[in-house]
């Protein structure tokens, strides 16, 4: 049975990085029929799309416009996971976030149990 | 960005009721849509994908509609487990709508 499980820490100063892991298992994060999102939910920004991470003869990632510029998606082969790294964060990063799987259907079918990461001094 | 609109934003209803839950997206998405239940503290549940596919394991009692820009999920009969938070998802770019919470009237 597939199970995406989240790792991290809850509290992260501003202008640091938030990091945080998704294991994966059940599946493999090398499945080139899936793809691994990055997705956070907050009272004002409702649910909010980050990323993806896929595997199709070669890595890709995809990044919303909105973290574009301080985001990284990456895979682990070796651990079967794939990490989520937010650069220079402030309270406004302040939200649940979750992994989820994009599996046959394309859809989110598949979805961590959530991390509440609070960015504060 | 393409935007995904619901309404209403909340709906009060009683169970055995048909309910219905409208998303809108400010472009045609084709079918690109899923449909999915939150309940509080726990991640969203997949209910319906590509627009009017049922995911495995879901009830029967839930259904969803539409093609380019207006879709529906309805709920045939609420059931007291279906009190919850709905949100669409175009999965063109991965936009969310802001969510409907079903309630107790």
């Amino acid at each position: 049975q597939e199970q995406l499980q989240q790792s991290g820490p809850g509290l992260v100063k501003p202008s640091q990085t938030l990091s945080l892991t998704c294991v994966i298992s059940g599946d493999s994060v090398s499945n080139t029929r899936a793809a691994w999102h990055w997705v956070r939910q907050s009272p004002s920004r409702g649910l909010e799309w980050l990323g993806r991470t896929y595997y199709n003869s070669r890595w890709y990632s995809d990044y919303a416009l909105s973290v574009r510029s301080r985001i990284a998606i990456n895979p682990d082969t070796s651990k079967n996971h794939f990490s989520l790294d937010l650069l220079s964060v402030t309270p406004g990063d302040t939200a649940v976030y979750y992994c989820a799987r994009a599996g046959g259907s394309d859809a989110f079918d598949i979805w961590g149990q959530g991390t509440m990461v609070t960015v504060s001094s | 960005d393409i935007q995904m609109t619901q309404s209403p934003s909340t709906l009060s209803a009683s169970v055995g009721d048909r309910v219905t839950i409208t998303c809108r997206a400010s472009q045609s998405i084709s079918t690109w849509l899923a449909w999915y239940q939150q309940k509080p503290g726990k991640a969203p549940k997949l209910l319906i994908y590509k627009a009017s596919n049922l995911e495995s394991g879901v009830p029967s009692r839930f259904s969803g509609s539409g093609y380019g820009t207006e879709f529906t999920l309805t709920i045939s009969s609420l059931q007291p487990d279906d009190f919850a938070s709905y949100y669409c998802q175009q999965y063109t770019s991965w936009t969310f709508g802001q969510g409907t919470k079903v309630v107790m009237k």
